[in-house]
């Protein structure tokens, strides 16, 4: 069963801190992961996307890294700030199929505290 | 900023009542799709479209049905509202690419039946 989940389910940290976010997958065939923020109340924005290829990709204070040997992503914030209090959700693609199905993952939380 | 709307953002209606949610993009994507997300929880696909003409249902049941009559819009439409369906809806686009495929998100209708 393609599955994608996410640890920790909320989290909370000091402004200028930096936190990692995790997400196991069980998706297959792969195509590509992305990691969103998504916003109270607004649908998620994408912030790196990740090929099978692809190690590490940087987006700012974003850093995402992928392990498809082990099925594993992170997704680093450095510095982080108030903005970045928000729902981050793992999501995975598959190439089995002509839509390219998307499974998402349930979020981590992240509060951000000054 | 995706140029992907959705209306209302907020409707709090009757049980019995017939609704429409609206969704229309800009982009010119053929694919489109409505997720149902509760609090805390993941998205799940309830309909998709690769095209005009084209509707499928998706991984979780629903009472919704929609329809896609134009390329830019993409509305779900519900004939008698229950309380069960209260839940945050989220529209999205994408481009008919089975590679590295965004899927850029409307901002969602929360919708509350009581």
């Amino acid at each position: 069963k393609n599955q994608v989940e996410q640890s920790p389910q909320s989290l909370i940290i000091l402004e200028g801190k930096n936190c990692t976010l995790q997400c196991n997958y069980t998706v297959s065939p792969f195509s590509n992961l992305r990691w969103y923020k998504q916003d109270t109340g607004r649908g998620p924005v994408s912030l790196t996307i990740m090929t099978f290829s692809e190690n590490t990709k940087s987006n700012g204070r974003y850093t995402a890294t992928l392990d498809a040997d082990t099925k594993q992503s992170s997704l680093h914030i450095t510095a982080s700030q108030l903005s970045d209090s928000a729902s981050y959700i793992c999501v995975v693609s598959d190439r089995g199929s002509t839509l390219g199905r998307l499974y998402f993952g349930r979020g981590t939380q992240l509060t951000v505290w000054p | 900023e995706a140029d992907i709307y959705q209306t209302p953002r907020y409707l709090v209606i009757g049980t019995g009542k017939k609704i429409t949610l609206e969704c229309s993009q800009t982009m010119g994507h053929d694919k489109m799709y409505w997720y149902q997300q509760d609090p805390g929880m993941e998205l799940h696909l309830i309909h998709y479209s690769y095209g005009v003409n084209s509707t499928e249902k998706g991984d979780l049941s629903s009472e919704s049905t929609v329809s896609r009559i134009r390329t830019e819009h993409f509305p779900l439409t519900l004939e008698s509202a229950r309380p069960s369906h209260t839940s945050q809806y989220l529209c999205a686009s994408s481009k008919s690419d089975r590679g590295n495929t965004e899927a850029f998100f409307g901002q969602g209708t929360r919708l509350t039946v009581v």
